[in-house]
């Protein structure tokens, strides 16, 4: 079964701190990709950071980056220096290409609050 | 604005009804994903386009769902006989091509059935 783990319903984080949030996904595919998305409250899905699984250099983007163990099958992301714009709804995911389908298969979720 | 289109963004229905939603990709994009989110879960799955040609179907979909995508264009998704298990929010993405396959999302589709 192809399946993505987040572990944290919820965290908190000081403005201008760090946050790691943690991902775990299980699959027998060798090459894949790895996602995170941040859903701000009652808007619409956006992309943080991609991660190619034949990469072995961790993805960067800016203030985000993510740690990739792959024979641990774990995919954390981390924020630094958070901003209150930061907060929202974060969510790892795996795209799964099957017999010419593809499709995302993603975590339940980490509710991501930044204070002032 | 060139980004993925969904419309309505906002539907409330009576059991039994029919609804129709559309999705307009960002354009060129060949690939074009419906996904199911309810309320503190992730997305879910529902169907993928490859230009015109539907390749997968979710087995969550029962028959009274039904997606299309003509000309390899715009999509529509139908739900008939809507029951109140169907209120979610329905989300639309789209991606250019297998070398880019990361996917950029709609604001989605609130169906609230009553």
């Amino acid at each position: 079964a192809q399946t993505v783990t987040q572990s944290q319903p919820e965290m908190s984080v000081q403005e201008a701190e760090t946050v790691t949030l943690s991902c775990t996904y299980d699959t027998s595919e060798n090459n894949y990709y790895l996602f995170w998305y941040k859903q701000p409250p009652s808007r619409q899905m956006i992309l943080v950071i991609r991660q190619e699984a034949y990469k072995q250099q961790n993805a960067t983007e800016n203030r985000f980056s993510v740690n990739f163990q792959k024979a641990a099958k774990s995919f954390s992301l981390k924020i630094s220096d958070s901003q209150l714009g930061d907060t929202a709804m974060y969510f790892c995911a795996f795209l799964i290409t099957q017999g010419g389908s593809e499709k995302l298969v993603f975590g339940k979720g980490t509710k991501l609050t930044v204070n002032p | 604005d060139t980004g993925v289109s969904q419309d309505p963004r906002h539907k409330i229905t009576k059991r039994g009804q029919n609804v129709t939603f559309r999705c307009d990709p960002i354009s060129e994009h060949n690939r074009l994903y419906w996904y199911r989110q309810t309320l503190g879960q992730g997305p879910e799955f529902l169907t993928y386009f490859q230009n015109e040609a539907q390749l997968e179907k979710s087995r969550l979909l029962s028959d009274r769902f039904s997606a299309e995508r003509p000309k390899g264009s715009f999509s529509t998704l139908e739900i008939q006989r809507t029951e109140q298990g169907d209120s979610a929010m329905y989300l639309c993405a789209s991606s250019p091509r297998a070398s880019r396959p990361e996917a950029f999302f709609g604001q989605g589709t609130r169906l609230t059935v009553v």
